[in-house]
Parts: C-alpha cells; structure tokens; sequence
C-alpha cells in the first residue's frame, strides 16, 4: 500500500510562472513532511519540509503548505526557473511510523524558458 | 567526508552473481539508510540502520538481500544470487536525526544482465 502519493507523474510549466506540486498520505502518524529535489544520476537533496504543528513553511522561492485534515501538501514554486527542472520527491516520517522516509513517486517538472 | 560516498557508481554484472555495494556515510551521523530506485519508479525503502539498535529490514524485498553497517559507520548492501529485476539504481543515505532529514550519496547504479 503507497503511504505517500504524487498523482502527476510529470508538470511542465513556463518560466516565471508558478509550480504546484501536489502530495497526499494515508498514515496519520506521520509528523514531518519534506521535499526532495533529484537530477539525474545525483542522489537527492534535501529542499524545504514541514512539521505537522505548521501549515505553511516558506523558503524563498519554495514555499510548502500542509492541510492535515485533507492529508495533503504541496509545493509551490515561485517564480520557476529553468534550474528547477529536476524529478521532485515528496516524503513523510514519524516516529510512530517507522522512523524512517517514505516517498511518494515523485513529479517530474520541466520548466520552459 | 563532507557527503555521503557510494562505490562503485555502476555494477554491470550476470544474473546468478553475487554484488557488494558500499556506503560512507557523513562522520558521526548516527543513522544510515537504504533505498533502491528502479526504472521510472520512486525510492523504495530496504533498509534502516540507528546507532547500536538492530537494524530495520523490513523493506528487503527478499533473503537474498542482507547489509551490514561495521563499527556504525561504512556499510555494505549485499545482492545474492542477484536477478534481472534487482537492476535499479542503489541508494545510501545517513542522518543525525528524524527531523533534519537525510542526506543521500549519488546512489550505485546496479545492471543485472
């Protein structure tokens, strides 16, 4: 069973404009939520997350918003940028949950200039 | 080291045959994880190592996966009687603790012919 879900396997989405990637879990024991950022043939890193007490967290261009009841989150990306053309990962953990990351499968987004 | 290195960055190797693949994790992070990626698919978790605790290996796929972590840091992942559907790309991460998310190495990209 897929605790975590990316429903969009792929985005594309002009330059400047905005990216909202979308992410849902079933398990409520999950406590903190993050994003992940891959390019190809590097290992990915780690980009913005949220503790499950907020329901918004903002980073600069990245901002990622939690709605607990829906258990659904988002990233918004804002405005894009070529260089954030990657596959993005959304994950979740708890310690009531296994301690460890559970990711979805991941949206591909490609930015056009 | 400052990352997390993985060896060897591919494996190319015949079904029936045996593969070791090695993780360093960052010095003095306590957790170590692996994860597989095949083809088109999100990071599928297999295996979880915290300090002097055993270890979670509730996500091997089968007995013919085992790891090791010597001396709570290196480990090693390894692949018996390895088969065609073992072809994925192979990745280590650690971590100092739940909430500072993971950081992961570039992955071993594993090639069952």
């Amino acid at each position: 069973d897929q605790q975590v879900k990316q429903n969009s396997p792929s985005l594309s989405v002009q330059e400047g404009r905005i990216s909202i990637l979308n992410c849902d879990y079933t398990n409520s024991m999950f406590d903190y939520f993050l994003w992940y950022k891959k390019y190809p043939a590097e290992g990915p890193t780690f980009l913005i997350s949220i503790s499950s007490i907020k329901d918004k967290n903002e980073d600069g261009r990245f901002t990622v918003f939690l709605n607990k009841s829906a258990k659904h989150l988002s990233l918004h990306i804002v405005p894009s940028q070529p260089g954030d053309s990657a596959v993005y990962f959304c994950a979740a953990i708890g310690r009531a949950a296994g301690n460890k990351l559970t990711f979805g499968g991941g949206t591909r987004v490609l930015v056009k200039p | 080291g400052a990352g997390v290195s993985q060896s060897p960055s591919n494996k190319v190797t015949e079904k029936g045959k045996d593969v070791e693949l090695r993780c360093d994790p960052i010095s003095g992070h306590t957790a170590l994880y692996w994860y597989r990626q095949s083809l088109g698919q999100g990071l599928e978790f297999l295996i979880y190592f915290q300090g002097n605790s055993a270890p979670d290996k509730s996500g091997l796929p089968s007995d013919r996966f085992s790891a090791e972590r010597t001396g709570g840091s290196v480990s090693t992942l390894t692949i018996q009687r390895t088969q065609q559907e073992d072809s994925a790309v192979y990745l280590c991460a650690s971590s100092r603790g739940l909430i500072y998310g993971y950081t992961f190495g570039s992955g071993t990209r594993l090639t069952v012919v």
